[in-house]
């Protein structure tokens, strides 16, 4: 069974620019988070999707993040425009739908924004 | 609210060595607490949880924790180190299984010398 994935492992983009993240959830999963590590920080929670609904974005920092789940399969995440303190690793998890699933990360999205 | 606390941000041991990273948690109801590895390159791994049925937990690769309530502990430990338990470990906190986020601290990076 393939795991969670994200595209790309690595961005470098200056300040300004736009950057679009992706997240394949492991199939079958109807949950799918976000979250972000900023160097020397704990990993951060930003959103919670159930199927393509938003059930939880109390962690998204402001709203030059965007975040969508077509059809409830993939995700993407658009930092528009990036500034620098958007650095960081965002990772992308998924569970299935139920009260004891577990959450399955993958690997992150390493973004630098000079 | 839940907050996650683990102290030190490195730890070093030799290879053979007992292992153990600190977590203390705080939680306004019954928590539930993950430990979670990060080896280079690759997404956040389960290694235990703790959901209230066993105080003592026991994960993958030979590590467990034990859930103090008195002390609001979840340290994670290891008889004996091998080289490649060297990762990034973090401690997390959620009010529930599935449909919750997940409260990360710090990470500790394990450093493991022949």
């Amino acid at each position: 069974e393939a795991g969670v994935t994200q595209f790309p492992s690595h961005s470098v983009i200056e300040k300004g620019q736009t950057v679009t993240l992706r997240c394949d959830p492991i199939s079958g999963h109807d949950n799918l988070y976000w979250y972000r590590r900023v160097m020397g920080k704990e990993i951060k929670f930003l959103l919670h999707f159930v199927k393509e609904s938003k059930q939880d974005e109390s962690g998204m920092p402001n709203n030059r993040f965007l975040a969508e789940r077509t059809g409830g399969t993939y995700s993407t995440l658009k930092v528009q425009p990036a500034e620098l303190e958007d650095s960081g690793v965002y990772f992308c998890a998924s569970s299935q739908d139920g009260l004891f699933y577990e959450q399955y990360f993958g690997p992150g999205t390493r973004l630098t924004v000079t | 609210a839940q907050s996650v606390t683990q102290l030190g941000s490195h730890v070093s041991v030799s290879e053979g060595a007992l292992v153990l990273l600190r977590c203390n948690y705080s939680s306004s109801v019954p928590p539930y607490l993950f430990w979670y590895v990060q080896y280079p390159n690759q997404g956040l791994q389960l290694l235990l949880k703790y959901t209230s049925a066993a105080t003592l937990v026991k994960g993958i690769n030979g590590f467990e924790a034990e859930f103090k309530k008195s002390e609001t502990s979840f340290h994670l430990t290891k008889p004996s180190a091998h080289m490649s338990d060297a990762a990034e470990y973090f401690c997390a906190v959620s009010i529930s299984l599935g449909y919750s986020t997940l409260t990360f601290g710090k990470g500790t990076m394990l450093l493991v010398s022949p």
